[in-house]
């Protein structure tokens, strides 16, 4: 079974500043897909951004950007020049690929994140 | 209305009533699911519908009853609830991800607050 791991329940950083965010997974499938997901207090989902595992580059999004490591299963999110409206939980999720059960994404418990002014 | 919208937001119901709630995707996607978000613990996939067809259905209890009658609906109707059942229920949509060319990301409604009295 697949698991997935945030080890930091909660973080702070100042605005502007640089943050980076744990996840770690654990499966035997060679094929799957990694997000990252933000819930801010408004509790709405929102995705920040998705891996596939079978490109090498890692996936950037504005400010956002993750460091793969498929043999290590880490999968990381930078936040960079971090704004007041980037407070929320974040979730890093795996999904299956080709073959795997449909929608099932596996989340991890979240982080905390605050941006203090 | 766009994106996915869930209502109603808030709930608070006694063990005896019935009530349902209901979700609405407005991105054309073909997968619609349920997840159950409760208070430290991962977000837990409830069930999955494609093409109106349940295709997941991760060992609900039956007083969670799941109804989707086209692509674009999904509710779910609840009936003789424990108070462990209060939580944070949210709704997700995504293309078919068998289809060629598809990306597999879900996208979530704001969720609906449930507190069973």
């Amino acid at each position: 079974a697949q698991t997935v791991t945030q080890s930091q329940p909660e973080m702070s950083v100042q605005e502007a500043e640089t943050v980076t965010l744990s996840c770690t997974y654990d499966t035997s499938e060679n094929n799957y897909y990694l997000f990252w997901y933000k819930q801010p207090p408004s509790r709405q989902m929102i995705l920040v951004i998705r891996q596939e595992a079978y490109k090498q580059q890692n996936a950037t999004e504005n400010r956002f950007s993750v460091n793969f490591q498929k043999a290590a299963k880490s999968f990381s999110l930078k936040i960079s020049d971090s704004q007041l409206g980037d407070t929320a939980m974040y979730f890093c999720a795996f999904m299956k690929g080709y073959g795997g059960s449909q929608g099932n994404l596996i989340f991890g418990k979240g982080t905390k994140l605050s941006v203090k002014p | 209305e766009t994106g996915v919208t869930q209502t109603p937001r808030h709930l608070v119901m006694g063990m005896t009533n019935k009530k349902s709630l209901k979700c609405e995707q407005h991105l054309g996607h073909n997968a619609m699911y349920w997840y159950k978000q409760s208070a430290k613990k991962p977000l837990e996939l409830m069930f999955v519908y494609n093409f109106k067809e349940q295709t997941e259905n991760n060992s609900v209890p039956s007083r969670f009853s799941p109804e989707c009658p086209n692509s674009s609906h999904l509710f779910l109707h609840l009936h003789t609830l424990q108070p462990e059942d209060s939580a944070l229920y949210l709704c997700a949509s995504s293309q078919d991800w068998q289809l060629a060319g598809s990306t597999d990301t879900q996208y979530f409604g704001p969720g609906t607050r449930l507190t069973v009295l």
